[in-house]
């Protein structure tokens, strides 16, 4: 029953090829996010897709390629990948619009991207 | 749109309180203050949200003075595995990508 899960969590692959991670929330939220960790454990968020629609879209190099299918799945694609993609991808998810308080985020663990 | 400070590290003792201060001094008036926990290889949790004042439930205390500018993380009588990394976040309900990134946080280490 976990809340949002991400698959898969390691994905290793060679400069070039394209890869797709898997995120589901089971929350009933209606807002999804991409987030990259580096090494230095900083957190950034990527894209934010709130009803099947992109709301945030941060300057990613467009080798990147969320898509939604439906509010419960947010899938990250990732073209021609390169050794500086290699990171730690999380997906989260919250309630928009919640009054006047931030919805939390929900996250799931991460996949461990890594390019040779 | 506030930005967040916080110590990259902290070390303390099984059995002590542990306070983490982040500072926000560009904080908006409809902001609230949200802290995260992360344990290696998982996805950051949520421990505790406030707006002012102060904020306490199972796991911690949040306190936030009256100017709002900065709020403390306290952590009463730690144990080995409160060990992890501590985010705050600060935004309102627009969730602005600046508002949703998260800082690089602080390492609490705890020794026994």
């Amino acid at each position: 029953d976990t809340a949002v899960s991400q698959t898969p969590k390691y994905l290793v692959t060679q400069m070039g090829n394209d890869k797709s991670i898997k995120c589901e929330q089971n929350l009933g939220h209606d807002t999804m996010y991409w987030y990259k960790q580096d090494s230095k454990k900083f957190l950034k968020i990527m894209f934010s897709y709130n009803n099947k629609e992109l709301i945030i879209n941060e300057t990613v190099p467009n080798r990147f390629s969320p898509k939604s299918p439906d509010k419960a799945h947010l899938n990250l694609h990732i073209n021609s990948l390169e050794l500086g993609d290699s990171a730690v991808y999380f997906c989260a998810s919250s309630q928009w619009g919640t009054g006047t308080a931030t919805s939390p985020l929900h996250f799931g663990n991460g996949t461990r991207l890594t390019v040779t | 749109l506030a930005k967040t400070t916080q110590p990259i590290s902290m070390d303390s003792y099984e059995g002590q309180e542990v306070n983490i201060t982040c500072s926000h001094n560009n904080i908006a008036t409809n902001d609230y203050i949200t802290w995260y926990q992360q344990f290696p290889s998982q996805g950051p949790r949520f421990i505790i949200q406030g707006y002012k004042t102060k904020v306490t439930n199972e796991v911690a205390s949040l306190f936030i003075p009256a100017d709002r500018k900065s709020s403390t993380l306290s952590l009463p009588r730690v144990s080995l595995s409160d060990t992890a990394v501590y985010y705050c976040l600060v935004g309102g309900p627009s969730g602005s990508a600046r508002q949703l990134t998260f800082g690089s946080g602080t390492q609490l280490t705890v020794l026994p």
